[in-house]
């Protein structure tokens, strides 16, 4: 069945250095969503990527959709405390539905 | 953040009593979710509807059954709660449907069956 992996489950960084997750679909989507949970918070809308290629900026934030739409990054440069969180992908299952990746843990080493 | 208002934010109930967890929208959206969220398994759908008395399950729905019967109110109900429905619980509301437009999700349900 249709599958979204992300990788890693966790990343542990000092801060000022960055910071990327990566996710993977089995199947190619029409589009696909970056979703951001902080500590004992409820998961946030960060972005949707629709094209091909496309490449959008959220200050320190950058994520990229692949050619084959298959694929997907966060990037964070230089993460600060507030970046701490889980980061979600999810791509349509359906026009009514999500499948998520299952979340990369940005954890700030002291 | 999106009006969206879960009730109660935390409740602790014992195995095999109903339990009613409630999602109100001041947003109008057409959709609204119920997600679990528990430690290794990332966000998972219970049901989701579609308009008013429209649902339809999601990937856990058994043990669970859900209501709307107007546009800004979802019900989740646990007929017979059991322990492993002990979990946080997320409403999430979508202007077009999950797949084609964002996710607005509530404050979450801490629920504990002991």
């Amino acid at each position: 069945g249709q599958q979204v992996m992300q990788i890693p489950q966790y990343q542990h960084v000092q801060e000022g250095e960055d910071f990327t997750t990566y996710c993977n679909s089995s199947t190619t989507l029409s589009n696909i969503q970056w979703y951001k949970q902080r500590p004992g918070g409820h998961p946030v809308f960060l972005i949707q990527l629709v094209k091909s290629g496309e490449v959008k900026k959220q200050k320190r934030l950058t994520f990229q959709f692949g050619e084959a739409k298959k694929n997907s990054s966060l990037h964070i440069t230089a993460t600060q405390t507030t970046d701490v969180g889980t980061y979600f992908c999810a791509g349509p299952r359906s026009n009514y539905q999500l499948i998520w990746g299952a979340g990369t843990k940005l954890i700030i080493k002291p | 953040d999106a009006g969206i208002t879960q009730s109660p934010r935390h409740k602790v109930t014992e195995t095999g009593t109903p339990v009613t967890l409630r999602c109100h929208q001041t947003e109008n959206h057409r959709y609204m979710y119920w997600y679990r969220q528990d430690p290794g398994h990332g966000l998972r759908l219970i049901h989701y509807s579609y308009g008013v008395k429209d649902t339809d399950k999601g990937e856990v729905s058994d043990g669970y059954s859900v209501s709307r019967s107007k546009t800004e109110d979802f019900l989740l109900t646990l007929e017979s709660a059991t322990s492993s429905q002990t979990s946080v619980y997320f409403c999430a509301i979508s202007e077009s449907g999950a797949g084609r437009s964002p996710l607005h999700f509530g404050n979450g349900t801490r629920l504990t069956v002991t």
